[in-house]
């Protein structure tokens, strides 16, 4: 089976832009779960989706959106950019029916920088 | 919310020696606590987990502890080696609700 493909793997892009980031997760996998990791913070919980409900959400600003299309495929989106939102977002996909209850499949990451 | 701590956040160990990360939990209803290994420019990937109706769990060099009480789970890798250097995430599940991982340990083995 194909891994957790996110895309772009990486950009760049100006304080006050807008970024949408994709993700494909392992097939037959339906919860996507997002995280931003930042040096020193570790991996920080955005947004859980599963059957493309939004089942939680992280305590980020309300720039931070994301959604989940009915093949399970997701995308997240950060309006009027920060430097602060400078991380790599990463994407997981678990196999549990009914959200995370077990191993998160990590994606490699988009990586974003905000100049 | 759950609030995971974990220590130290950096470790150096001579090749063939043991490693402990220790990480600690808030919340009692956290049922499920998975270790992560992420080397450097790659994704995380599981490299052990245990349940809370287990007390330790191994799998050949590593292993996990739980102590439900004291609500603090350790990370033990014996036999180290270049290859382990990487950073480890602990993380807890209470219930069917998003993962919580601790901030994370550089492990450096030095050969």
């Amino acid at each position: 089976k194909a891994g957790v493909t996110q895309t772009p793997r990486y950009l760049i892009k100006t304080r006050g832009q807008q970024v949408t980031l994709s993700c494909s997760p392992i097939s037959g996998h339906r919860s996507v779960s997002w995280y931003q990791q930042t040096p020193g913070q570790g991996l920080q919980f955005l947004f859980e989706y599963f059957s493309e409900t939004q089942r939680n959400k992280g305590n980020f600003p309300g720039r931070f959106s994301g959604r989940q299309f009915s093949n399970s495929r997701s995308e997240m989106n950060v309006s009027t950019l920060e430097l602060g939102d400078s991380a790599l977002y990463l994407c997981a996909s678990s196999p549990g029916t009914s959200g995370v209850t077990g191993e998160l499949f990590f994606g490699e990451g988009s990586r974003l920088t905000v100049l | 919310g759950e609030n995971v701590e974990q220590h130290p956040s950096t470790l150096s160990v001579q090749e063939g020696d043991s490693a402990v990360i220790k990480c600690t939990y808030s919340d009692s209803a956290s049922n499920y606590f998975p270790w992560y290994k992420q080397e450097l420019g790659k994704r995380p990937q599981l490299i052990i987990d245990i349940r809370s109706n287990v007390g330790e769990k191994k799998d050949q060099r590593i292993a996990v502890t739980l102590n439900k009480t004291a609500k603090h789970f350790s990370l033990h890798i014996t036999e180290t080696q270049p290859e382990d250097s990487a950073v480890y995430f602990c993380a807890a599940i209470p219930g069917n609700t998003p993962l919580v991982f601790g901030k994370g340990t550089r492990l450096s083995v030095i050969a």
